[in-house]
């Protein structure tokens, strides 16, 4: 699975969009881009995954470039629970999740 | 929403002493993972279980453990001989089996707090 690099932390005031940058420049074409996170010591969290194209759920939006080397995920409007460890993982079909350290993102009221 | 379940939520033992962590996967979910985390260290996977059997494991995943699907719903992890460094938490997860762009997304439990004494 591809290597991604994140920023160890970031802020983020309480009800702006939070945009968390992932970098996966040697990502391969069958590998998804998986968001997890993981609030204080809690069972890590699925928010949303992607292949080449934008998604969106209830939760979040991923935006992928064109290349597939990076990506965004934006929590449009942040609140205090959504303080946590943010997780980008690149992972093929039929692997385990490799987590690194992810982005500690922090919500400031 | 049909979520993981994990039991018990602390458990405090000797050191050497046999433990089991015990987990409910979603229902209708066929593949079974452990990961542990050390305190302030990632997240790692230990073991992926489909089928009634061992599909993948990791470095970690020595002797000392063992995973079984007892009945049609628990999945347990067991440490024979626990030791020091096994303190941590311990994540059991689940997902559908590969097939489809949402098949496979994993959904963790609450984890188990375990400390070797």
């Amino acid at each position: 699975d591809a290597k991604t690099t994140q920023p160890p932390s970031m802020d983020c005031a309480e009800g702006r969009a939070a945009n968390l940058p992932c970098n996966h420049s040697t990502i391969s074409g069958n590998e998804y881009v998986y968001w997890y996170r993981q609030i204080h010591s809690q069972g890590p969290q699925y928010i949303i995954h992607g292949l080449k194209n934008n998604e969106t759920n209830e939760m979040a939006s991923l935006i992928i470039t064109e290349d597939r080397k990076s990506s965004t995920l934006i929590l449009p409007h942040a609140t205090l629970r959504d303080t946590a460890v943010y997780y980008c993982i690149a992972r093929t079909t039929g692997n385990q999740f490799y987590f690194g350290t992810g982005t500690s993102l922090t919500v400031i009221p | 929403e049909p979520e993981v379940t994990q039991t018990p939520s602390h458990q405090v033992t000797q050191m050497g002493q046999e433990v089991i962590l015990r987990c409910v996967p979603i229902s209708n979910h066929l593949y079974f993972y452990w990961y542990r985390q050390i305190l302030g260290q990632k997240v790692e996977f230990l073991v992926s279980f489909y089928n009634n059997e061992i599909s993948e494991k990791s470095e970690i995943f020595d002797d000392q453990f063992s995973v079984e699907r007892p009945d049609g719903s628990n999945f347990t992890l067991k440490i024979r001989s626990t030791k020091l460094e096994d303190s941590a938490m311990y994540f059991c997860a689940s997902s559908l089996p590969p097939g489809g762009q949402y098949q496979e997304t994993q959904y963790f439990g609450p984890g188990t707090r375990l400390l070797v004494l």
